[in-house]
């Protein structure tokens, strides 16, 4: 089980939007619409911003908007925020009733 | 409110048998749709899903480490423990357990709304 690819870095200025893209395969992220969006600040646990492509969780403000298109899962930041600046994980369930995480991607405001 | 905390040995030898307990409370793993699982991140390194156990003690397990790991529950305790057999220092990293985040209703989401603050494991003789 390979982890899902995602850009090692992402940067936007305050204010602007970024996209982040989590790219799978058939037999996960494009056959399942289980796929979940985290953000780690450092030296913290995780944090649950996305579930089932494009749901929020309570308490998770509505600049995060998570999509997918074939294969490929995104997360969008709007009115990027200093607190933004984090890593961003995807995960999506898979075929074989596992999880895979992707590889990770830092989000810099600059 | 919903905590879990994971505990277990800092340190373990090359070969050794790892054993770590997430203990949680704000929920029961006897109620239908409950499920606890345990995720690790080795150091400055991405997050890797390990085993996950539901309330009707159904059990899933990385295909990549399926051999190695054990995952299981007491009820009672309100504790789910993971082992992993014959560590290697690859194996260094932070594990956390986290509760999954369960559908209104029945069944449940593969996603985790409530994490650990984690435990550092080194694998080092």
């Amino acid at each position: 089980q390979s982890a899902l690819t995602q850009p090692a870095s992402v940067s936007g200025s305050p204010g602007q939007s970024i996209t982040i893209s989590c790219t799978g395969a058939s037999s996960d992220v494009g056959g399942f619409n289980y796929g979940s969006w985290y953000q780690q600040h450092p030296g913290k646990a995780p944090t649950l911003m996305i579930f089932d492509v494009n749901n929020r969780p309570s308490g998770v403000p509505d600049r995060f908007s998570g999509s997918k298109s074939g294969n490929t899962a995104f997360l969008t930041i709007s009115g990027l925020q200093a607190e933004d600046e984090a890593d961003y994980y995807c995960s999506s369930y898979s075929s074989t009733s596992t999880l895979v995480f992707g590889a990770g991607t830092k989000v810099t405001v600059l | 409110q919903v905590t879990l905390r994971e505990s277990g040995p800092a340190l373990v030898k090359p070969t050794q048998t790892l054993t770590l307990t997430c203990t949680f409370s704000g929920f029961s793993l006897s109620t239908s749709g409950m499920c606890v699982s345990w995720i690790r991140q080795p150091p400055g390194k991405a997050l890797e899903w390990l085993a996950f156990i539901d309330w009707d003690d159904d059990k899933y397990y990385s295909t990549s480490l399926k051999t190695r790991l054990t995952i299981s529950k007491d009820t009672s305790r309100n504790q789910v423990v993971l082992t992993m057999t014959k560590m290697d220092p690859v194996d260094t990293a932070t594990y956390y357990c986290a509760r999954v985040l369960r559908r209104r209703g029945s069944g449940y989401y593969w996603a985790f709304d409530i994490w650990g603050q984690g435990t550092m494991v080194t694998v080092s003789s």
